[in-house]
């Protein structure tokens, strides 16, 4: 089956620090990862959209200097989220999907990002 | 968001009964994913739609694309069914979610 595997589960960084998440994907080839936010009591806003061998897109509101994205193969996928502040805490997210544009999306568990 | 808008917000439900979700699109979508987040913040995936029906168990799932709207109904409600329900509809930057409903069974 489709799995995807997000770590760490939980991180607790100082304000203006940065911390790195990761992203596999096993049991298919994950053509494009999309990360999403999750901030206490909303939905999932959509961080950016990475596809392999495409540039990454970032939403409004999010930039590749705040938010650098890796997608270096089929598997795998980092962001990291630099100098991190309080409004940055919440449920990050990472969605894969497999090859077609059209094919279903599925979610890791998350890391939790607190900052004190 | 404005793309997505799900209802109701809340639900509470007694054991045993029946209810319906739904999800209108303000935007034609393509495809349309239902999840339910568990207590740790996990999305189970529950139902892939390109237009058409689908039936899992107790759960069932529509999605018109033509009058943009899909629904999510839930049979013989049981505890364990408690969580928030998001829908998500596929566009072309990626999935949009709504705001999720909140499901509450008790006995």
């Amino acid at each position: 089956g489709a799995l995807v595997y997000q770590y760490p589960r939980r991180t607790i960084c100082k304000s203006g620090t940065s911390m790195r998440m990761e992203c596999q994907a096993v049991g298919f080839q994950a053509t494009s990862v999309a990360w999403y936010r999750q901030s206490p009591q909303k939905t999932f806003e959509l961080i950016a959209l990475s596809t392999v061998n495409s540039a990454i897109k970032y939403e409004q509101n999010f930039t590749q200097e705040k938010f650098p994205i890796s997608h270096p193969n089929l598997s795998f996928s980092s962001m990291t989220v630099l100098n991190a502040y309080l409004e940055d805490r919440g449920l990050y997210l990472c969605g894969a999907r497999a090859a077609g544009g059209l094919a279903e999306q599925f979610f890791g568990p998350g890391t939790r990002l607190t900052v004190l | 968001g404005d793309k997505v808008k799900q209802s109701p917000s809340a639900l509470s439900l007694q054991e045993g009964t029946n209810s319906a979700l739904r999800c209108n699109f303000s935007i034609a979508a393509t495809t349309v994913q239902w999840f339910l987040q568990n207590p740790r913040g996990s999305l189970i995936n529950l139902f892939y739609l390109v237009p058409g029906t689908k039936e899992n168990g107790r759960l069932k799932s529509a999605f018109d694309s033509k009058e943009s709207y899909s629904t999510l109904h839930i049979r013989d409600a049981q505890l364990e069914d408690s969580g928030t329900y998001f829908c998500a509809a596929l566009y072309a930057q990626g999935l949009t979610f709504g705001l999720g409903t909140r499901v509450s069974v008790f006995p």
